[in-house]
């Protein structure tokens, strides 16, 4: 059971644009969600966070957004730049339980 | 670099052996994280150790077992392998023993291949 889905496997944007990556979950008990990039041959790395009272938050050109009724979130990354290029797992969990991750969206930000 | 380190870095074994990796956290955390992430699949959570002590348990095989020491350096046991168990295993740690921030530091992974 997939509680946490990330549908796009990819996602091309010009450099420049904005760029909005999706993440949908099942479980409405979840209060704590995250994204991490990752690029090859790293490990996750942490990018953002938001809490389950909070319907956005935004840390310099990365914002995330939570609509809970839909049980979706997204982050925008505005400007995309080529440097954004990774892939990018969305995260949540519950009462400061363990993670559960999506499957990952590989973002490529072209000149 | 996250702090995290973890050996071997790539692994190539038969079916039916056991190998063991080895993860050293960031220093001062004190819990220490197993994920499995395999082909076109996300992290799938293995086990959580803080302090020692084992705090939460994912999709763990029965062929697993991790165990965290008091130097707070932590190993995955993996035997009986099987094809399927090839993988990128990611160790992470974090300070507290639940997600106060949500925040967890990965290693760069170990490459495991079974063939």
């Amino acid at each position: 059971d997939q509680q946490v889905k990330q549908n796009s496997p990819s996602l091309s944007v010009q450099e420049g644009r904005i760029s909005i990556l999706n993440c949908d979950y099942t479980n409405s008990m979840f209060d704590y969600f995250l994204w991490y990039k990752k690029y090859p041959a790293e490990g996750p790395t942490f990018l953002i966070s938001i809490s389950s009272i909070k319907d956005k938050n935004e840390d310099g050109r990365f914002t995330v957004f939570l609509n809970k009724s839909a049980k979706h979130l997204s982050l925008h990354i505005v400007p995309s730049q080529p440097g954004d290029s990774a892939v990018y797992f969305c995260a949540a969990s519950q009462y400061t339980d363990k993670l559960i991750f999506g499957t990952g969206t590989r973002l490529q930000v072209f000149p | 670099d996250s702090g995290v380190t973890q050996t071997p870095k790539h692994l190539i074994t038969a079916t039916g052996q056991r190998v063991t990796l080895r993860c050293s956290p960031r220093s001062g955390d004190l819990s220490v994280y197993w994920y499995q992430q395999s082909l076109d699949q996300g992290l799938q959570f293995l086990i959580q150790y803080y302090n020692g002590e084992e705090r939460a348990k994912g999709n763990i095989l029965e062929r697993f077992s991790a165990q965290q020491f008091p130097d707070l350096h932590s190993e995955l046991n993996l035997s009986s392998l099987e094809l399927g168990d090839s993988a990128l295993y990611f160790c992470a740690s974090s300070v507290g023993g639940s997600l106060n921030t949500g925040e967890l530091f990965f290693g760069e992974g170990s490459r495991l291949t079974v063939l």
